[in-house]
């Protein structure tokens, strides 16, 4: 079946814009993840969805930082007025109800602030 | 303190050997979960393998096998018979609590399989 879908894959815009990420998790997966990942770094968790809502949101870094998942599937990553330093591979992992099955991710979006 | 440590910036082994990639993680937690990711150098991340923290049989999926030790929370990543396409960064991972939880990563390992 398909796996995680994340779009764009390459996004590269000026600072100060408005970008939003978008993930399509697989069919089924109540748990949806988002993660940052940092060059030479592994990725560094944002939020946790289960179901429409934020079950954990301690990793976002800043009020500029903000997701949804209004029906449960699909979320996106909004990020307001965008920093060199937000530069980064934003990772998506979908999850079974089975907490013993592993996070399945996405491709994931580079994102380039210029 | 780190919740993951990879001490191995860099691996190197000769194809079809084995080789055995390090993980220690701190955790007060007595349920919890450990996972490995290979990242090719094309991004995406794959799942490789699980270990729970209450199972009792190291983990085994193919050529990966899971070196668990509990008392020393150590999880190190066995691959047998090592592949070109081996080559990749591994990224150890835990899961604390018993529910669904964030996963906390690693810096992870470079591997590079030679001929």
């Amino acid at each position: 079946g398909a796996g995680v879908s994340q779009t764009p894959s390459n996004k590269v815009t000026e600072k100060g814009k408005y970008v939003e990420l978008r993930c399509d998790p697989i069919s089924g997966h109540t748990a949806l993840y988002w993660y940052r990942q940092s060059l030479g770094q592994g990725p560094e968790f944002l939020i946790y969805f289960q179901g429409t809502g934020a079950a954990d949101d301690s990793g976002l870094p800043n009020d500029r930082f903000f997701a949804v998942r209004p029906e449960g599937s699909v979320s996106t990553l909004k990020i307001q007025r965008t920093e060199r330093g937000d530069s980064a591979v934003y990772l998506c992992a979908s999850s079974s109800p089975d907490i013993t099955e592993p996070q399945h991710f996405g491709d994931g979006t580079r994102l380039s602030i210029l | 303190a780190q919740k993951i440590t990879q001490t191995q910036p860099g691996m190197f082994v000769q194809e079809k050997e084995a080789v055995t990639l390090d993980c220690t993680y701190d955790t007060s937690d007595q349920s919890y979960g450990l996972f490995w990711y290979k990242q090719p150098s094309s991004g995406e991340m794959i799942f490789l393998i699980y270990q729970g923290s209450y199972d009792e049989q190291n983990a085994t999926e193919g050529r990966y096998s899971l070196n668990f030790q509990k008392a020393r929370k150590s999880a190190n990543l066995v691959i047998s018979a090592s592949q070109l396409g081996d080559s990749a960064m591994y990224f150890c991972a835990m899961r604390e609590g018993a529910g669904f939880q964030k996963l906390v990563f690693g810096t992870g390992t470079r591997l590079l399989v030679s001929p």
